[in-house]
């Protein structure tokens, strides 16, 4: 497997555009996370979901975020409209869902996002 | 709410010297323990995990040590190399469920 891949590796936009970061979960895993890394905050959890369905999006800052996940092979996140704020490095991750247990997140390389 | 607290924030080591990172966590409920290694430019990775029912757990030169009377879990790196080079989170499962929480990372730098 090719692991968690994230599109793009890398996006710059102005302030106030829509920027949509995309991730694909490895194939089997029905958990997919949402993080967000930066010095100030280190990675917080944005939003996760179990079988396509979002558990806990407490972590979404405002309503300029939103998460989908359409289907198990494929999760957006998008910000409407960006602010320079929102400048970040954004990692997607995957787990298997085992019952009564955690288990290991599978991290992609991330989206380094910048807005100016 | 649940958080864990990671010390120190960074650590510089000789070559062959050993390295340890010690977390705090506040939720009792928690039984799983992992630590995660991010290169520069890299998402974290796994790697070594421990769950409540073990004190320790070894894998070469990387052990986690659990605590669960002080709600503290160490990690110790022996015979530290120059590729050991990066940031090192301590994670837990914060309010149930499949999510982790990280800790603040330590930065740690292995001289030769």
């Amino acid at each position: 497997d090719a692991g968690v891949i994230q599109s793009p590796r890398h996006e710059v936009t102005e302030m106030g555009q829509e920027v949509t970061l995309r991730c694909k979960p490895i194939s089997g895993h029905n958990s997919l996370f949402w993080y967000r890394q930066t010095m100030m905050r280190g990675l917080e959890l944005l939003i996760y979901f179990n079988n396509n369905v979002p558990i806990d999006d407490s972590g979404m800052p405002e309503d300029r975020f939103s998460a989908k996940m359409p289907n198990a092979s494929f999760s957006t996140l998008k910000i409407q409209p960006s602010e320079p704020r929102d400048s970040a490095v954004y990692f997607c991750a995957s787990s298997p869902l085992r019952r009564g247990a955690n288990t290991e997140a599978f991290f992609g390389q991330g989206t380094r996002l910048t807005v100016v | 709410g649940e958080n864990v607290e990671q010390h120190p924030s960074t650590l510089s080591v000789q070559e062959g010297d050993s390295a340890v990172i010690k977390c705090t966590y506040s939720d009792s409920a928690s039984n799983y323990f992992p630590w995660y290694k991010q290169e520069l430019g890299k998402g974290p990775q796994l790697i070594i995990d421990i769950r409540s029912n073990v004190g320790e757990k070894k894998d070469q030169r990387i052990a986690v040590t659990l605590n669960k009377t002080a709600k503290h879990f160490s990690l110790h790196i022996t015979e530290t190399q120059p590729e050991d080079s990066a940031v090192y989170f301590c994670a837990f499962p914060a309010g149930g469920g499949n999510k982790l929480t990280f800790g603040t990372g330590t930065q740690l730098k292995v001289e030769l």
